[in-house]
């Protein structure tokens, strides 16, 4: 059964850095692209970004790039998002996602973790 | 980016209604759509890839089409487990986006 479990979330102020994380079973965790996509408060889903399996290619939303990095480290079957330089307008519930087999599309979604950028 | 809009943004229906959600895509996309739903405090649902291919365990209920800039989503007949929001994504080009969402209500 795929699991994705997402933790790293929590309160951070403006200007702050903060890593999440997603743990992934299930499945053979370097052979597909994984991604984050964020709900934000009474708004809609956001995509963010993604890394292919090898973890050579990546790409991110016009809002995070430059602010955001993706990495995985398939040895521990994780996937991270590290956020820098984080405003108000990212808060938001961050799911992790898997790319189904044919790619382009996300199959299994973790629960989410709040990110909360307040003073 | 791609923008991508959803109409209507708030449908009111009943059990056994069948709803359609049109999805536009600012440009081209060719059929690389997928479709999903969210309920409050859970993961998103995963229904339609491709425009028109329906996820393996979703119920047939479901389906969608279109190809190029328009799509549909639809509902033959509505459930009580199907109100919920529904998003479209396109994938045929970086960065993915989401549409703004359609939110289906019971009436």
């Amino acid at each position: 059964e795929v699991q994705l479990l997402e933790s790293g979330g929590g309160l951070v102020q403006p200007g702050g850095s903060l890593r999440l994380s997603c743990a992934a079973s299930g499945f053979t965790f370097s052979s597909f692209t994984m991604g984050w996509v964020r709900q934000t408060p009474g708004k809609g889903l956001e995509w963010v970004s993604v890394i292919t399996g090898n973890g050579r290619d990546t790409y991110y939303a016009t809002s995070v790039r430059g602010r955001f990095t993706i990495s995985r480290d398939n040895s521990k079957n994780t996937l991270y998002l590290q956020m820098n330089s984080l405003r108000a307008d990212d808060t938001a519930v961050y799911f992790c996602a898997k790319d189904d087999v044919r790619g382009g599309s996300s199959d299994y979604w973790g629960q989410g973790t709040l990110v909360t950028v307040s003073s | 980016d791609i923008q991508m809009t959803q109409s209507p943004s708030t449908l009111s229906a009943s059990v056994g209604d069948r709803v359609t959600i049109t999805c536009r895509a600012s440009q081209t996309i060719n059929s690389w759509l997928a479709w999903y739903q969210l309920k409050p405090g859970k993961a998103p649902k995963f229904l339609i890839y491709k425009a028109s291919s329906l996820e393996s365990g979703v119920p047939s209920r479901f389906s969608g089409s279109g190809s190029g800039t328009e799509f549909t989503l639809t509902i033959s007949s509505l459930q009580p487990d199907d109100f919920a929001t529904y998003y479209c994504q396109q994938y045929n080009s970086y960065p993915r986006t989401f549409g703004p969402g359609t939110k289906l209500e019971i009436k």
